[in-house]
């Protein structure tokens, strides 16, 4: 079967730098998405990565290993406002996104 | 500012009631998609349609019935419910069904089944 593992919960403290893991197993991989929800809201594209390496977006970077199946996301310089779900989805080979379940990041001043 | 918009956003219905969500999207794209969203539990894709023919319907049942009578507008017509459909139902677009289409979501419908 297909399935996207990533923490439930994360708590990290304002100004500080947090990393949410996501590992993934699916049929065929073309590409990974990391989405932000707040709550009660719609999730918002974050970014995209199909390319080995980290892509770096402001304060906001992602990494991927195709060879690992594993991606990370990474908050630096935490603000309250970053406080959300984060969504991991994988587009397998039928070019469907199979999300993750998301990682509630909480923010501590 | 979201392109994508849904209503109504919140739904209380009973089991023997019909109802209808309706999506729309400003964006220009032709592809619209319908996901059940429960808590803790991943987003789960209903149904696609790509140039307003479907392509996907993910073993759905038949309670949930689909209509996309333009790229612009989706809808989701409810009857007969059971209390464990309860969950946000997000709709979402993108330019087409592709690996780098971004999906735009809309905020959501939150249906309560009692």
């Amino acid at each position: 079967g297909q399935n996207i593992d990533q923490p439930t919960e994360m708590t990290a403290t304002e100004g500080a730098i947090v990393q949410i893991n996501c590992t993934y197993q699916t049929s065929g991989f073309n590409g990974l998405f990391w989405y932000q929800q707040h709550a009660g809201e719609a999730p918002t594209f974050l970014s995209y990565n199909v390319l080995d390496g980290l892509e770096e977006k402001g304060r906001f970077s992602s990494f991927l290993s195709r060879s690992k199946g594993y991606s990370y996301l990474l908050l630096k310089e935490l603000q309250m406002k970053d406080s959300a779900s984060y969504l991991c989805a994988v587009t397998d080979s039928n070019y469907q996104l199979i999300w993750g379940a998301g990682t509630k990041l909480i923010i501590k001043p | 500012e979201t392109g994508v918009t849904q209503t109504p956003r919140h739904l209380v219905m009973g089991m023997t009631n019909k109802k209808s969500l309706k999506c729309e999207q400003h964006l220009g794209h032709n592809a619209m998609y319908w996901y059940k969203q429960s808590a803790k539990k991943p987003l789960e894709l209903m149904f696609v349609y790509n140039f307003k023919e479907q392509t996907e319907n993910n073993s759905v049942p038949s309670r949930f019935s689909p209509e996309c009578p333009n790229s612009s507008h989706l809808f989701l017509h409810l009857h007969t419910l059971q209390p464990e459909d309860s969950a946000l139902y997000l709709c979402a677009s993108s330019q087409e069904v592709g690996a780098q289409e971004t999906q735009y979501f809309g905020p959501g419908t939150r249906l309560l089944v009692l």
